[in-house]
This record gives C-alpha cells, structure tokens and sequence, in this order.
C-alpha cells in the first residue's frame, strides 16, 4: 500500500518568513495530493491540492510543487502570519480507489 | 450550507463496552470516509462508502468495528467490546461522488476516551 512520509515533524519561523514541508509518496498510481491545516480541536481543513499532471500550482501565499519522478511534494507558505500557526498534514490519494494515505504532520509555529 | 457534523463530539466510556458514532455528511456528498487519528499522528483510513456500500473497508482493523450506511447520508461507526487502545480521535469526511469529484471536507470528530 501507500507510504507517506512528511518532514519535518515541527517547524518555527519568524513572522514574515517563508516555510517549507515535504513529504514523499511510495506508490506511483497515487495521482492527488492535498495539503491540510488542522487546528486544535478541529478536523483537518483543505488548504491547497495537487493533481498528477500538473507541477505547481499556487494560491495567494500558498504553493504545492509536485516531482512525480522523484515521488515528492511540498507545500511552501511566504509570508507567514501567527494565523498559520497550526499541523500541516499531505497527503497522497488514488482517484480510482478512494483512501488518503496521510502523513503524520507538521506542527507549524509563526512567532509574532 | 452546513459542513460534516459528528455526534457526539466526546465520549467517554468503560473497556468492554458498544460505542456508536454518527457522522452527517454534507447534503448530497455520495462518498463518505471514516478515518481514526491518534494523538500526534494523521488521520488513519478505516472505511468508504460510495453511496451505501462499502466500497473500500480494508482500513478496519478487526472485527470488532463496523459501519454502516444504510439510506446513502448519514453514517454509524460502532466499536463492540472496546479497549483502551481505541481511544482516538473519529473523524469522518465527504465529498460530493469521490473519484474525481474527490476533494475531502472533514468534520471535527469524536474523541473517544476508553477507561
């Protein structure tokens, strides 16, 4: 089945600054990859996703690249608000088969 | 709208004892998911319906958890004999007919807490 890896397990950036979370995929007919906030208490909220025929793709302060070659993906967020502090959770999914194969977070704090 | 909602939200219970969890998916959503989470982990794929089969349930991890979904909405997740380590987070997820259309909207969860 699937593996996702995603690192790194906690991140800490200043206010203003750029932040980086990869993740890799084991199986090559995953074809979709969303990005997820979640915050204390809530359930996972999609932020961003990615399908496997595009490379890049991006939204206001959010960008996901995607290497199919290489099985990787990361989202990256620029100018970082206390607001984004949060997990951070990729994912990998195959259309065809319907499960999400979840990483197990990144914990994101924006210090004011 | 309304989004997922997840009764009830906590539930406490006694090793040994049925638990049920009930999930409201978004009106109109064919597929919906059941995943588990455990603190400091993501979520873990248990079942998913399309409609009111269970089209994947590989992610169950014994026979003592079920679901059902019987009219194509609403959805049940029932724990018989539980034990302390199914303690975690529920959180169930639709989307408006999965494959393509496959976008996830989760609801907050159940934290179940078994003594």
């Amino acid at each position: 089945g699937e593996n996702v890896e995603q690192h790194p397990s906690t991140l800490s950036v200043q206010e203003g600054d750029s932040a980086v979370i990869k993740c890799t995929y084991s199986d090559s007919a995953s074809n979709y990859f969303p990005w997820y906030k979640q915050e204390l208490g809530k359930g996972p909220q999609l932020i961003i996703d990615i399908r496997s025929n595009v490379g890049e793709k991006k939204d206001q302060r959010i960008a996901v690249t995607l290497n199919k070659t290489a099985k990787h993906f990361s989202l990256h967020i620029t100018e970082t608000q206390p607001e984004d502090s949060a997990v951070y959770f990729c994912a990998a999914l195959n259309t065809n088969a319907g499960k999400s194969t979840f990483g197990d977070g990144t914990t994101l704090t924006v210090k004011p | 709208g309304a989004g997922v909602s997840q009764t009830p939200s906590n539930k406490v219970t006694e090793k040994g004892k049925y638990v049920e969890l009930r999930c409201d998916p978004i009106s109109g959503h064919t597929a919906l998911y059941w995943y588990r989470q455990s603190l400091g982990q993501g979520p873990e794929f248990l079942i998913y319906f399309q409609g009111t089969g269970a089209a994947d349930d590989s992610g169950l991890p014994n026979d003592r958890f079920f679901a059902v979904r019987p009219e194509g909405s609403v959805s049940t997740l029932k724990i018989q004999r539980t034990e302390r380590g199914d303690s975690a987070v529920y959180l169930c997820a639709s989307s408006l007919n999965g494959g393509d259309q496959e976008t996830q909207y989760f609801g907050p969860g159940t934290r179940l807490l078994v003594l």
